[in-house]
């Protein structure tokens, strides 16, 4: 059984350009949520979704933003790039909302200059 | 809110000696806790979670954490530790959703021969 498989694994970009992050969940999981990992914050949450529905959201400002697909597979973008972007985006798949237990990708790596 | 405190961002040990991993919480509600652990260029795999079920649970890898209301803690234990358990782990609170999780810093357990 495929893993939660994300593309890019590592990308490089500069300060105000934009980026999509995608994220293709395990088969049959219907939930998937992003997060943020950095040396310094640690890991933060990002968003949640659930059948193409943002459940909860997490305290990033609006250029951070995402949607679902009707397979649910999930992209996040990210708009107008600053330095403290650079992070690996962790993205997680669940079977239902309240499993407890989720799956990880092993991210995507992204440094802006 | 929620959060969580691991104390010690680096715990070293010897191969076949005790590991202690420690970890506070704060919830206003009963929390779902977890421990996660990261290996290198990886993403999360989840060790163990408690549900309110058995305060003592056991995870994979021969780890296992106890749930203590009292203290407001889940420390992580294994009674052997391999070269093998080198890694970061994590843990996590949810209580308003189990795909929401707020991590802690994480903990580096170095592992020596």
């Amino acid at each position: 059984k495929a893993g939660v498989t994300q593309t890019p694994r590592y990308l490089i970009k500069t300060r105000g350009q934009q980026v999509t992050l995608s994220c293709s969940p395990i088969s049959g999981h219907r939930s998937v949520s992003w997060y943020q990992q950095t040396p310094g914050q640690g890991l933060q949450f990002l968003f949640e979704y659930f059948s193409e529905t943002q459940r909860n959201k997490g305290n990033f400002p609006g250029r951070f933003s995402g949607r679902q697909f009707s397979n649910s597979r999930s992209e996040m973008n990210v708009s107008t790039l600053e330095l403290g972007d650079s992070a690996l985006y962790l993205c997680a798949s669940s079977l239902e909302m309240d499993t407890g237990e989720l799956f990880f990708g092993e991210g995507s790596r992204l440094t802006v200059l | 809110a929620q959060s969580v405190t691991q104390l010690g961002s680096h715990v070293s040990v010897s191969e076949g000696a005790l590991v202690l991993l420690r970890c506070n919480y704060s919830s206003s509600v009963p929390p779902y806790l977890f421990w996660y652990v990261q290996y290198p260029n990886q993403g999360l795999q989840l060790l163990l979670k408690y549900t309110s079920a058995a305060t003592l649970v056991k995870g994979i890898n021969g780890f296992e954490a106890e749930f203590k209301k009292s203290e407001t803690s889940f420390h992580l234990t294994k009674p052997s530790a391999h070269m093998s358990d080198a890694a970061e782990y994590f843990c996590a609170v949810s209580d308003t959703g189990y795909s929401t999780l707020t991590f802690g810093k994480g903990t580096m357990l170095l592992v020596s021969p």
